[in-house]
């Protein structure tokens, strides 16, 4: 089981935002981040907790090992309003979070 | 670049039997090395992933679904496909396929189809 918080924030652009993840069980580093704007499908963002695939922003990062995870966002951009999920990919079956909805403030 | 694409009735009757059918382009199934996954998001829910299956036809299922689904490949068509019986309002939902690295991530992601129960 995943606890995904907070499930809703609102910021600016420009501003930094983290988004934490925590597992019921040690998951190791099997924590991956997706984007998903409104009727669209979940966009990967990072993988194994912190690597961030090509093409990926560099003002996206995660970290974290075992239980808790952060994911950061460093200077939003207008770009970045949507919802984000974390999925644990450790251990059948694979669990999401509950999201967060990134909006404007 | 590989593309998935879900397909299938928008709309099933209750106690009836919801059948999906993803088609992968860009990439083939039989290739292996990928698990090819299954995802659901009911209207403004989170995620739930079903289940997913290797081209060889070995299947992993969600417990909470187990009893209810199968998840099938033809690999001559490129494709992989869900079957849900005995359905009810509460697996309305907008299913998406997706190509699973097992353990390590899923992508690309089909567009989603949504699918609504009711009589």
């Amino acid at each position: 089981q995943l606890t995904q918080s907070p499930s809703s924030l609102s910021a600016s652009v420009g501003d930094r935002v983290t988004i934490t993840c925590r597992a019921s069980e040690g998951i190791s580093s099997y924590l991956v981040w997706y984007q998903q704007k409104p009727g669209k499908a979940p966009n990967l963002l990072i993988y194994t907790s912190s690597t961030l695939p090509s093409g990926v922003p560099s003002r996206f990062s995660g970290s974290g090992s075992g239980t808790d995870f952060t994911f950061t966002i460093s200077s939003l951009q207008p770009e970045d309003f949507a919802t984000y999920y974390c999925q644990q990919i450790h251990t059948y079956p694979y669990t999401f979070g509950q999201g967060t909805m990134v909006e404007i403030k | 670049q590989v593309q998935l694409q879900e397909s299938g009735p928008g709309l099933v009757e209750p106690s009836e039997t919801l059948s999906l059918t993803c088609t992968v382009s860009g990439a083939s199934i039989s290739t292996g090395g990928y698990y090819w996954s299954w995802i659901r998001q009911q209207p403004g829910k989170d995620l739930e992933w079903i289940g997913n299956i290797y081209y060889s036809g070995s299947t992993n299922y969600n417990p909470s679904l187990k009893s209810r689904i199968t998840i099938s490949v033809d690999a001559s068509k490129n494709q992989f496909s869900l079957k849900l019986n005995s359905v009810t309002a509460a697996d309305t939902a907008v299913y998406y396929c997706a190509r699973d690295h097992q353990h390590w991530y899923f992508d690309p992601w089909g567009r989603g189809t949504l699918v609504t129960v009711s009589s």
